[in-house]
């Protein structure tokens, strides 16, 4: 079936700092979603993206849908200790009936 | 308002118990979801509703037995679970399936513990 990669898994960064995670495919995606999940809790969504190319920003966080419709990139700008946890990305094929496949997440944690 | 609602937050069953739990959204959304999610893992698909039928099972064993009572609610009943059986469940919601737009919301998920 189809899967996604992402990297880095896990990442350590001082406060401040800029963070960049991508999400890839061997396969064509056409609806990308950014989630955050903290412990214990539900997963949170942070940007959606459906066209090839698009550039959406929500605050400190953008996201990029690739142009070869196989990956996708999350950037957090002058991270926070609250930025903590994991992120998952999503991918739909089909834009019709098919249901989101998911990342297996990049783990962030923020030094003070 | 974009929230999903689970109760109970956290529940434990012994492998004899037979429990439910619940999932509600206001937000119209004509498509929801049951996942599961093991710790350090990505949430994993059981079911899918569209328009309150039952339109995906993703080979979930029958100790789970999904339930929509109407475009609102979900329900997820619990039956002779197995201690692997542990997890976390979230609910989910999106406009619907044939649809260009369809962001799924997720709910903050009932921890399991069998006993």
């Amino acid at each position: 079936g189809q899967q996604l990669n992402q990297s880095p898994q896990s990442m350590f960064i001082q406060e401040g700092e800029d963070v960049s995670m991508n999400c890839t495919s061997s396969s064509i995606f056409n609806t990308w979603l950014w989630y955050k999940q903290d412990p214990g809790e539900g997963p949170v969504l942070l940007i959606a993206l459906y066209k090839a190319g698009e550039l959406t920003s929500n605050g400190r966080l953008t996201a990029q849908f690739g142009i070869t419709r196989k990956d996708s990139f999350l950037n957090i700008s002058a991270s926070i200790p609250s930025d903590v946890g994991i992120y998952f990305c999503a991918g739909r094929q089909d834009n019709y009936g098919q249901n989101f496949v998911f990342g297996p997440g990049t783990r962030l944690s923020v030094l003070p | 308002d974009t929230e999903v609602t689970q109760t109970p937050k956290h529940l434990v069953m012994g492998m004899t118990n037979k429990k439910s739990l619940k999932c509600e959204q206001h937000m119209g959304h004509r498509a929801m979801y049951w996942y599961k999610q093991k710790a350090k893992k990505p949430p994993e698909l059981m079911f899918v509703y569209s328009y309150e039928k039952l339109s995906i099972n993703e080979s979930v064993p029958s100790r789970f037995s999904p339930e929509c009572p109407n475009s609102s609610l979900l329900n997820l009943h619990l039956h002779a679970l197995q201690p692997e059986d542990s997890a976390l469940y979230l609910c989910a919601s999106s406009p619907g399936l044939a649809v260009s737009y369809n962001e799924q919301f997720f709910g903050p998920g009932t921890r399991l513990t069998v006993l």
